[in-house]
């Protein structure tokens, strides 16, 4: 059974640096990607982008690049989505996501529960 | 990039069809056959109902059905039923070799 699991809830302050997780299982971990969509509260979803771990290929939305760094650990199924200093804006749900098709950046058939990151003073 | 357009919202008897639009441009839905779509619950992650366009998903109800014209793609709720009630959102690749979400769509089932 393919699983997508991701670390807990963050709380922090504005300037402070985060990294959260997403575990994959039961399924080839390297050949697929995984892609981050972030959920801001009450609104819709935003593609962040996505990092094959094969490929060592990672692409961004150009409303993302430069704000978060992707990264993966092959050899425990892990990737991870990165900020150097965070700001109230990032208040959000983040979503880690497999798509249906190797080699596809999108079409996200299997999702992890969401991690809750919550900035403030 | 824009987001895709979606409504924000529409409606529905149970029993009756629903078609939700999403419209994109000639450098994403217009270009590509990989529109997607997904449901959302409250409080849960999204599940994938559609993708290229029209193809269902293993155990995705045949009443999910979707279609794309020019710049504008479409999924069609055919019988709503009460457990519809959800917002849609809509999703494309695009020319940047990125993706993009559509706005999202409620759905109520009155």
């Amino acid at each position: 059974e393919v699983q997508l699991v991701q670390s807990g809830a963050e709380v922090k302050k504005p300037g402070e640096s985060l990294k959260i997780s997403c575990t994959g299982s039961g399924y080839s971990f390297s050949a697929y990607g995984i892609g981050w969509v972030r959920q801001m509260p009450g609104r819709g979803l935003d593609w962040m982008g996505i990092i094959r771990p094969d490929e060592s290929d990672t692409r961004y939305s150009p409303s993302f690049q430069g704000q978060v760094t992707f990264s993966v650990d092959k050899s425990i199924n892990t990737a991870y989505l990165q900020w150097s200093s965070l700001k109230a804006s990032d208040s959000a749900i983040y979503y880690c996501a497999r798509p249906r098709v190797v080699g596809a950046i999108d079409a996200f058939d299997f999702w992890g529960q969401g991690t809750m990151v919550t900035v403030f003073s | 990039q824009s987001a895709l357009t979606q409504p924000a919202s529409v409606s529905g008897s149970p029993g009756q069809s629903i078609t939700i639009s999403c419209t994109g441009t000639s450098s994403d839905v217009g270009r590509f056959d990989y529109v997607s779509w997904y449901q959302q619950h409250p409080g849960k992650a999204p599940k994938l109902i559609i993708s290229n366009v029209s193809l269902r998903p293993s155990g995705v109800s045949y009443r999910f059905s979707a279609s794309k014209s020019g710049n504008t793609a479409s999924l069609t709720i055919s019988g709503l039923q009460a457990d519809d009630e959800a917002d849609y959102y809509c999703s494309s690749f695009t020319a940047a070799m990125t993706s993009v979400f559509g706005g999202g769509t409620k759905v109520t089932v009155l």
